[in-house]
């Protein structure tokens, strides 16, 4: 089991459904990232949280919206998806974005299937 | 192409063998980390050295850089059917990229019991 947990394992949503995933932790870290991850391909960053403050978009399209209410806890909004956005989501944090040297600890992810 | 590129794509060994996988990347960094995926779960960090170390160990891994070839290599040493998986380097360009870790395309493993 991972410190961070991921809420749900599998999402099944229509092109215009609007759903969320969840991301929670509990270690005390400050950063929090989402990545993509397509099959037989590696994790591809999305966005960066900082301090529950947006620190980093890799150009991602407005149909994913992130939200960190609280230093815990890392939504994506998802929005009028396509079926090339099926995926596993994955969900990261670490102690700081700065502090260096420091790993990511993950998820186990929300596996996606968009029809 | 990405930041780290990894070969093999894929290595089938059977168990007790040794297992090495090389990681290559682009632009200097400040750190180079090792995470290990099983099949549909989250990756899991393995190591992490840093860009002044040489060689690290952590129970039956041993990770060796080379800043001067831009390459890293992990070496699983007494292999077992539980080390299955896929590996990944990531690499860390330091606190002007500060939270950009780049994966590169892993190396999928296979111990036949």
């Amino acid at each position: 089991d991972t410190e961070v947990t991921q809420t749900p394992k599998h999402l099944v949503m229509g092109m215009t459904n609007k759903k969320s995933l969840k991301c929670e932790q509990h270690m005390g870290h400050r950063a929090m990232y989402w990545y993509k991850q397509k099959a037989k391909k590696p994790p591809e960053l999305m966005f960066v949280y900082s301090y529950e403050k947006l620190s980093i978009n890799e150009s991602v399209p407005s149909r994913f919206s992130p939200e960190c209410p609280n230093s815990s806890l890392l939504n994506l909004h998802l929005h009028a998806l396509q079926p090339e956005d099926s995926a596993l989501y994955l969900c990261a944090s670490s102690p700081s974005r700065y502090r260096e040297n420091s790993p990511l600890h993950f998820g186990n992810g929300t596996r996606l299937t968009v029809t | 192409s990405q930041q780290g590129e990894e070969d093999p794509q894929a290595l089938s060994i059977q168990e007790g063998e040794n297992a090495t996988m090389n990681c290559s990347y682009k632009t200097s960094i400040n750190n180079l980390q090792w995470y290990r995926q099983n099949s549909g779960r989250g990756l899991v960090h393995l190591i992490l050295i840093r860009s002044n170390e040489r060689e690290k160990h952590s129970g039956r891994l041993r990770v060796t850089l080379d800043t001067s070839k831009k390459s890293s290599s992990l070496l699983i040493t007494a292999s077992r059917a539980a080390d299955t998986a896929s590996y990944f380097c990531a690499t860390d360009l330091g606190y002007t990229n500060a939270g950009k870790s780049t994966f590169g395309d892993g190396t999928t493993l296979t111990v036949k019991p």
